[in-house]
């Protein structure tokens, strides 16, 4: 099992750019996430999705979108990237939903992302 | 506001020593926690977790304390390796609400 994985691993863009952030897992997982991670912060949750078809706002969810693509991705889009959102971005996933009795949330690589 | 924190940002032990990192949580509702292990330049790494209904749980080489009358969670680490070099957090829980996580200590290893 690979577990959780991201791509791209690192991305540069400038002001205004677009990207998704793509996010799959193969641990039959119902929810997922997506975190920022910014240096002296704990991470902040931005978008989740409890199950296929569904998302939710977190924390900090102003200047992206997310699709719950099937039950194994999740992706996030910046639609016009700022650098205030300079980032490393993590997704995870977790049994959460479906009558499953675990939050244990687990993360990929992670993504880092500049915006120049 | 309710918050997830650390007492101190940084930990330097000595190779074969125990550790001890701890976590203030200041929401009574939360029930659920876990630490988490973050090596430099990559994800956060699932550790160990406990309930509100435990006080204490253990797995390989590390433990968990919950103190609740305090709000205080705390991870040791048995005979630290230099492995155990990293960035840990913890995260709290309550019922259905986000997990919310800490800025997290940064533990270095001495050999």
């Amino acid at each position: 099992n690979a577990g959780v994985t991201q791509t791209p691993k690192f991305q540069v863009l400038k002001t205004g750019q677009s990207m998704t952030l793509q996010c799959a897992q193969d641990m039959n997982h119902n929810s997922m996430y997506w975190y920022r991670q910014d240096p002296g912060m704990g991470l902040r949750l931005i978008y989740y999705s409890a199950s296929e078809g569904t998302t939710d706002k977190g924390e900090v969810p102003n200047g992206y979108n997310v699709s719950r693509l099937n039950k194994r991705e999740f992706s996030l889009r910046l639609e016009s990237a700022a650098p205030s959102q300079t980032s490393v971005y993590f997704c995870a996933s977790s049994e959460a939903g479906g009558g499953a009795d675990t939050d244990t949330q687990y993360f990929g690589p992670g993504t880092r992302l500049t915006v120049l | 506001g309710e918050s997830v924190g650390l007492h101190l940002p940084t930990l330097s032990v000595q190779e074969g020593d125990n550790s001890i990192i701890n976590c203030a949580y200041s929401n009574s509702a939360s029930d659920y926690f876990i630490w988490y292990k973050q090596e430099s330049g990559k994800g956060p790494q699932f550790i160990i977790d406990i309930r509100s209904n435990m006080d204490k749980r253990q797995g390989q080489r590390v433990t968990v304390l919950l103190n609740k009358t305090v709000k205080h969670l705390s991870l040791q680490i048995a005979a630290t390796q230099p492995g155990d070099s990293a960035v840990y957090f913890c995260a709290e829980k309550a019922g259905n609400n986000d997990m919310r996580f800490g800025a997290g200590t940064r533990l270095t290893v001495k050999p």
